[in-house]
């Protein structure tokens, strides 16, 4: 059965940094991108990024509003993709999810982020 | 980037009747490779996203035929052909042809 788990969320106040892990299972890892997507309260889905796998050179895309602040990697050993945000913004905060894929059938349950001091 | 605009936002719908829910793209959704890269979501409250329709017009596992998508270009169409109560929750179309990849705003079906 294919599931991922988010981890790793929690208050964080602006300027600091969080990171967020995507566990995966059920599922040859290295065969998918992962993608994180992110939802503001009350508001609708947004992408953040994602990171191919290595059989298209593990690149990374990242949206306008996190680029520079945000990293996605991944461990292929561990089965886990990594969201890695810097210099937080209360902008960021939302819960965010991770997806097989670009967006694909199998999402997290999502882990709520929020920036606030 | 391509904008993607849902209509109409809310749909109040009676049970076992139809429902459709229109998504327009700011720019064709016509890969290179000919395929069309447009998924519709359902969102129920409280939950995580989960997707319907894949590649415009695809059934995902599990997904009730009473779900079809359809459409070409720009223009796109999630229809429920006899909306259930499970069905109530946010609908989302979303491109994954060009990136930055974009959800629509969002249709919020309820029940009347």
């Amino acid at each position: 059965e294919v599931q991922l788990v988010e981890s790793g969320g929690g208050l964080v106040q602006p300027g600091r940094s969080l990171r967020l892990a995507c566990t995966a299972s059920g599922f040859t890892f290295g065969d998918y991108a992962m993608s994180w997507v992110r939802q503001a309260p009350g508001k609708g889905l947004e992408w953040v990024g994602f990171i191919r796998n290595k059989a298209y050179g593990g690149t990374t895309e990242y949206a306008a509003s996190v680029k520079g602040r945000f990293t996605i990697s991944r461990d292929e050993s561990k089965s886990i993709a990594y969201l890695q945000m810097n210099s937080l913004k209360t902008e960021d905060t939302a819960v965010y999810y991770c997806s097989r894929g670009y967006g694909g059938s199998y999402w997290g349950q999502g882990t709520l982020v929020t920036v606030s001091s | 980037d391509i904008v993607l605009t849902q209509s109409p936002l809310s749909l109040p719908v009676t049970l076992g009747q139809p429902a459709s829910i229109s998504c327009r793209s700011s720019q064709s959704l016509v890969y290179s490779d000919g395929n069309t890269y447009l998924s519709w979501f359902q969102q129920r409250p409280g939950q995580s996203p989960r997707r319907l329709i894949y590649k415009v017009s695809n059934w995902d596992s599990g997904v009730p035929d009473r779900f079809s998508g359809s459409g070409s270009g720009t223009d796109f169409t999630l229809k429920i052909s006899r909306v259930e109560a499970e069905d109530v929750g946010v609908y989302y179309c979303m491109q994954g042809t060009r990136w930055p990849y974009a959800f629509g705003q969002g249709t919020k079906l309820e029940i009347k």
